[in-house]
């Protein structure tokens, strides 16, 4: 079956380290998207992509970078971590076929944890 | 620009008892509109979506959603909550292209508990 899949699913990290966070679907999707959840805002989008080599920023970006080299990852790099981003992050994809009616399907989620 | 807003951070029924999730949205394009449930340490799954074809709409589990464009509004109800119901809902909006292209604007969200 097609899934969609996150690693780390926790992780611990120091202010001003580099992370990656892992994204990899197999539904062959062309569009991805980050986002994180917190308490009492919902999920917020970080960065999406329509396609290899398209990159995107979303509503809160900053200090986040994502690179799309093929369908089907999407990893997530904070550059320097602050402790502003312990969060839970999740990774969605959905297909390009039918627009903005299309579902999104999310993978499980990384907790991450900056100290 | 769209956003979505739900009233209500956190509802609490009795098993057997109608589920009422409130939704109300703003789009100034015509809105697609989704609910999605998120169990306990699990990603969100989607319940069911409007997407301008029958205004009432059904998902699984049980629930059923009505878009009503005068008031704004897609509540999601079920007419007698089960345990296994409790979870996180979130309402989203996705706009009908441009910017907004396959991009969903989430609610806060609303804790559903239910009480046997």
């Amino acid at each position: 079956d097609a899934e969609i899949t996150q690693s780390p699913r926790h992780k611990i990290t120091e202010t001003g380290r580099q992370v990656t966070l892992a994204c990899h679907q197999t539904w062959n999707h062309n569009n991805m998207f980050w986002y994180r959840q917190d308490l009492g805002h919902g999920l917020r989008l970080i960065h999406y992509s329509y396609g290899v080599q398209d990159t995107n920023k979303g509503e809160v970006s900053d200090g986040y970078s994502v690179s799309r080299s093929n369908t089907e990852d999407l990893p997530l790099t904070l550059e320097s971590a602050a402790s502003s981003q312990t969060s839970v992050y999740f990774c969605a994809s959905s297909d390009s076929g039918a627009g903005n009616t299309d579902t999104q399907y999310f993978g499980p989620g990384t907790r991450l944890t900056v100290l | 620009a769209q956003s979505v807003t739900q009233l209500g951070s956190h509802v609490s029924v009795s098993e057997g008892a109608l589920v009422l999730l409130r939704c109300n949205y703003s789009s100034s394009v015509p809105p697609y509109l989704f609910w999605y449930v998120q169990y306990p340490n699990q990603g969100l799954q989607l319940l069911l979506k409007y997407t301008s074809a029958a205004t009432l709409v059904k998902g699984i589990n049980g629930f059923e959603a009505e878009f009503k464009k005068s008031e704004t509004s897609f509540h999601l109800t079920k007419p007698s909550a089960h345990m296994s119901d409790a979870a996180e809902y979130f309402c989203a909006v996705s706009g009908a292209g441009g910017t907004s292209y396959g991009k969903l604007t989430f609610g806060q969200g609303t804790i559903l508990t239910v009480h046997p």
